[in-house]
């Protein structure tokens, strides 16, 4: 089965650096690349996704890459803010409607 | 739409009793998936469901694990004869199939502690 490795596991950051958290994954049918943030007691909330059909997309201060050869994909955010802080999962799945497969989340810290 | 709703938020419970956990996806949502999350890891794969079928049961579900969606809307995750590894969060995800957002909307997660 599928299997996701995200690094780095914590991440800290002045506020206005940019963060990068990188995934890789192991299961070459998979298509479908959703990122994931969790704040504090709450569940999961989509951010960005992106299809094998497409290597980079971008929406404001958030993009992500996908090298499907080398199966890693990346999550770049600019101009981090403290409400950046929170808990960051990569994901994986075939399509869009199957199970997800999550990586075990990385912690980013924005210092003000 | 008041998003994907589970309840108890939180139950603690002696070992070896059962619990039952709910949820109720958002209307019209046709997929539904539980997921368990312990502390500092990601969400793990339970199982899903598509309307009352349940598609796949992860290999962590082990038969004391067993989950039902009788008619399509909320489902139910039920733990026989709980362990302390079982203590951990359990959240639910809907989505659906059709036209327009198929991204998984979570719920805030039913914790349960198995003392």
């Amino acid at each position: 089965g599928e299997n996701v490795e995200q690094h780095p596991s914590t991440l800290s950051v002045q506020e206005g650096d940019s963060a990068v958290i990188k995934c890789t994954y192991s299961d070459s049918a998979s298509n479908y690349f959703p990122w994931y943030k969790q704040e504090l007691g709450k569940g999961p909330q989509l951010i960005i996704d992106i299809r094998s059909n497409v290597g980079e997309k971008k929406d404001q201060r958030i993009a992500v890459t996908l090298n499907k050869t080398a199966k890693h994909f990346s999550l770049h955010i600019t101009e981090t803010q403290p409400e950046d802080s929170a808990v960051y999962f990569c994901a994986a799945a075939e399509t869009s409607y199957d199970k997800v497969i999550f990586g075990p989340g990385t912690s980013l810290s924005v210092i003000p | 739409d008041t998003g994907v709703s589970q309840d108890p938020r939180h139950k603690i419970t002696k070992r070896g009793q059962n619990v039952t956990f709910r949820c109720d996806p958002i209307s019209e949502h046709n997929r539904l998936y539980w997921y368990r999350q312990t502390l500092g890891q990601g969400p793990e794969f339970l199982t899903y469901f598509q309307n009352e079928a349940q598609l796949e049961k992860s290999r962590l579900l082990s038969d004391r694990f067993s989950a039902e969606r009788p008619k399509g809307s909320f489902s139910t995750l039920e733990i026989q004869r709980t362990e302390q590894g079982d203590s951990a969060m359990y959240l639910c995800a809907s989505s659906h199939t059709g036209g327009g957002d198929r991204e998984l909307f979570f719920g805030e997660g039913s914790r349960l502690t198995v003392l």
